[in-house]
């Protein structure tokens, strides 16, 4: 069975940094691009970043360049986004999410999410 | 950035009913469209890709069509199972964009 689980999501103050992990299995992690989709609860799908399947290629949404970076461990099987410079408007469930393809495209396989909350 | 609109953000249906949602982009991005149900409290689940390719066990009540800016997706005829949000997605290029989603409701 394809699972990927989502883990690292906690309650932090604005200006500090975090970093969620996603272990994927029941398929070959290093040929798929993976990507992060987070939502507020109630709210719209934002991709947040993507990365293919040996890290050659990866993007970021413009809202979280420069203070975002996603990489990938293909001899463990995770992906992980490391989340500098919180800000409030950074609250929100976000999704490990497998790529179609080794390259960022549209997406097949959804985490279950971990929650992030930023607030003083 | 390529922006994505869906229209409308919302509607209400009855089953049995024909619903076309709208998707437009801020620029061509030819077939590069995927369609995404998301029903309360579940996981997004992939519908339609490359604007008109049926996703693995999905009913053949849904179509996508369109290229370019504009697309739609239909439902021929609703069912209960079908009340939830949708999205589409540009993937011809990098930052991937969703629409706002829109809600079908009873």
């Amino acid at each position: 069975e394809v699972q990927l689980v989502e883990s690292g999501g906690d309650f932090i103050q604005p200006g500090r940094s975090l970093r969620l992990s996603c272990t994927a299995s029941g398929f070959t992690f290093d040929d798929y691009a993976m990507n992060w989709v987070r939502q507020v609860p109630g709210k719209g799908l934002e991709w947040v970043s993507g990365i293919s399947w040996n890290s050659g290629s990866i993007a970021y949404a413009d809202s979280v360049k420069g203070r975002f970076s996603i990489s990938r461990d293909n001899a463990k099987n995770s992906v992980y986004l490391q989340m500098n410079s919180l800000k409030s408007e950074d609250t929100a469930l976000y999704y490990c999410v497998k790529d179609i393809s080794a390259f960022i495209s549209y997406m097949d396989v959804w985490g279950r999410g971990t929650t992030v909350t930023v607030s003083s | 950035d390529i922006q994505m609109t869906q229209s409308p953000s919302s509607l209400s249906a009855s089953v049995g009913d024909r619903v076309t949602i709208t998707c437009r982009a801020s620029q061509d991005i030819f077939n590069s469209l995927a369609w995404y149900q998301q029903k309360p409290g579940k996981l997004p689940r992939l519908l339609i890709y490359a604007a008109s390719t049926l996703s693995l066990g999905v009913p053949s009540r849904f179509s996508g069509s369109g290229s370019g800016t504009h697309f739609t997706l239909t439902i021929s005829r609703l069912q209960p199972e079908d009340f939830a949000t949708y999205y589409c997605q540009n993937y011809n290029s990098v930052p991937l964009t969703f629409g706002g989603g829109t809600n079908v409701e009873i």
